[in-house]
């Protein structure tokens, strides 16, 4: 039974097209986090928040752009979709204090054609 | 030099084999250590944290040497359903909210 949840799960989508990524938690969590990951490949970390009102880029460079208007959604955007942008883009939550252990959703496939 | 790094295998391994992998950090003043699951396809799990002085979960035991700085997960009678990608993961001062994720491990248990 998922905590976290992403939609959509796959999408596919021509070059230019907007797009947003949703993420939502159920457990209250403070924290949540965008991660990329290519097959094969390691996770990057693209996106963090602490808590409503607060958005942190983070590790890889990313043209999306985030927003946390409530603590239980975070939802990522792309305002034109390009081929570059093909990708798995996982959404993770965690709480507050020390344990920093993540929570992650299924994962929104995107392929960007 | 990556912050985390890991043989990415795979290491292919008959039932009921013992294997370990191990996890070097870049940062010596890495905080938390974490081993974490991964299925192909799926999202990761967490499978357990490294405390100093070592911990057990069944099967699964962990390690940390800190002058070393290394990471370890040791495997004891493998079953198929190990078979997945170990992802070990790091905390470093000053970002305790960012973990590190490192490539992964590939393990491939066969009949």
């Amino acid at each position: 039974e998922a905590d976290i949840y992403q939609t959509p799960r796959y999408l596919v989508i021509g070059t230019g097209k907007k797009i947003t990524l949703e993420c939502s938690q159920t457990m209250g969590h403070d924290k949540m986090y965008w991660y990329q990951q290519d097959p094969g490949m390691e996770l990057h970390l693209i996106h963090y928040s602490y808590g409503v009102n607060s958005t942190e880029k983070g590790d890889l460079s990313s043209e999306s752009t985030v927003s946390r208007i409530r603590t239980e959604h975070f939802p990522l955007t792309l305002e034109s979709a390009r081929p570059s942008h093909t990708s798995q883009y996982l959404c993770a939550s965690s709480s507050k204090g020390g344990a920093n252990v993540l929570t992650f959703g299924a994962g929104s496939r995107l392929t960007v054609l | 030099r990556k912050e985390v790094e890991q043989d990415p295998g795979p290491f292919n391994v008959p039932e009921g084999a013992t294997v370990a992998f191990n996890c070097t950090y870049s940062n010596s003043a890495s905080q938390s250590f974490f081993w974490y699951r991964q299925d192909c396809r799926k999202e990761p799990k967490l499978l357990m944290s490294v405390y100093s002085s070592g911990n057990e979960d069944g099967r699964f035991t962990a390690q940390l040497n800190r002058a070393s700085q290394y990471i370890s997960l040791l495997i004891r009678d493998s079953k198929l359903s190990d078979s997945a990608t170990y992802l070990c993961v790091v905390t470093n001062t000053g970002t305790a909210s960012k973990l590190t994720f490192g490539t992964g491990t590939r393990l491939q248990v066969t009949l």
